[in-house]
């Protein structure tokens, strides 16, 4: 099984409301990313797990915040965000952080959030 | 010098023609260099990688030509076909880049006309 899937698979919100992002891998990859892309532009890194622990926040506002209940889940809670952060949030794994072959990242479809 | 410069932006191509698209870099500690596919609407998908030892790598109709010296690699789509049309993406990583981070190219949409 080589698939990284997330939920939901859009999701609408307003800027007062509170929602998360899920994302869940089954291939034992200890590495967790989330991606922030915007149309037509490459992927941003947003925030690195390693072994359930966060180990990159890529300055992102507080209002995204991160957890990783366990090595196959990871969320992404919102709150309070601004039309600007309407985008396509995507999930990654790969076995590890360190460089080489052996850590391909394989991203999810993606969650395409709009904020109104 | 984490950058990677991805042309051209758009590419056109006939049914059964070659597709090339073209990275360069400047930081010599990147040491992997994958190639990613993105449909509209899905997340990008790992098409192929290479090592800066190898001169080039072939998947099929997908192949990837580095060169160390001149600091560039570039992707050939052999006979194109309208079912590869997508945006690709080049990207680079440090050996020693302990947080993973991947630096993305620009992107490149490419249409193949039938």
């Amino acid at each position: 099984d080589t698939e990284v899937t997330q939920t939901p698979k859009h999701l609408v919100m307003g800027m007062t409301n509170k929602k998360s992002l899920k994302c869940e891998q089954h291939m034992g990859h200890r590495a967790m990313y989330w991606y922030k892309q915007k149309a037509k532009k490459p992927p941003e890194l947003m925030f690195v797990y390693s072994y359930e622990k966060l180990s990159i926040n890529e300055s992102v506002p507080s209002r995204f915040s991160p957890e990783c209940p366990n090595s196959s889940l990871l969320n992404l809670h919102l709150h309070a965000l601004q039309p600007e952060d309407s985008a396509l949030y995507l999930c990654a794994s790969s076995q590890g952080l360190a460089g080489g072959f052996y850590n391909e990242q394989f991203f999810g479809p993606g969650t395409r959030l709009t904020v109104l | 010098q984490q950058q990677v410069k991805q042309s051209p932006q758009s590419l056109i191509v006939q049914k059964g023609g070659i597709s090339i698209i073209n990275c360069a870099y400047e930081n010599t500690a990147f040491d992997y260099f994958p190639w990613y596919q993105q449909f509209p609407g899905k997340g990008p998908a790992l098409l192929i990688a290479i090592r800066p030892d190898v001169s080039e790598k072939k998947e099929g109709r997908f192949t990837i030509s580095f060169n160390k010296s001149a600091k560039q690699f570039s992707l050939h789509i052999m006979d194109s076909q309208p079912g590869d049309s997508a945006t690709y993406f080049c990207a680079a990583r440090a050996r020693y880049n302990q947080g993973g981070k991947l630096i993305f190219g620009q992107g490149t949409e490419l249409s193949v006309k039938p």
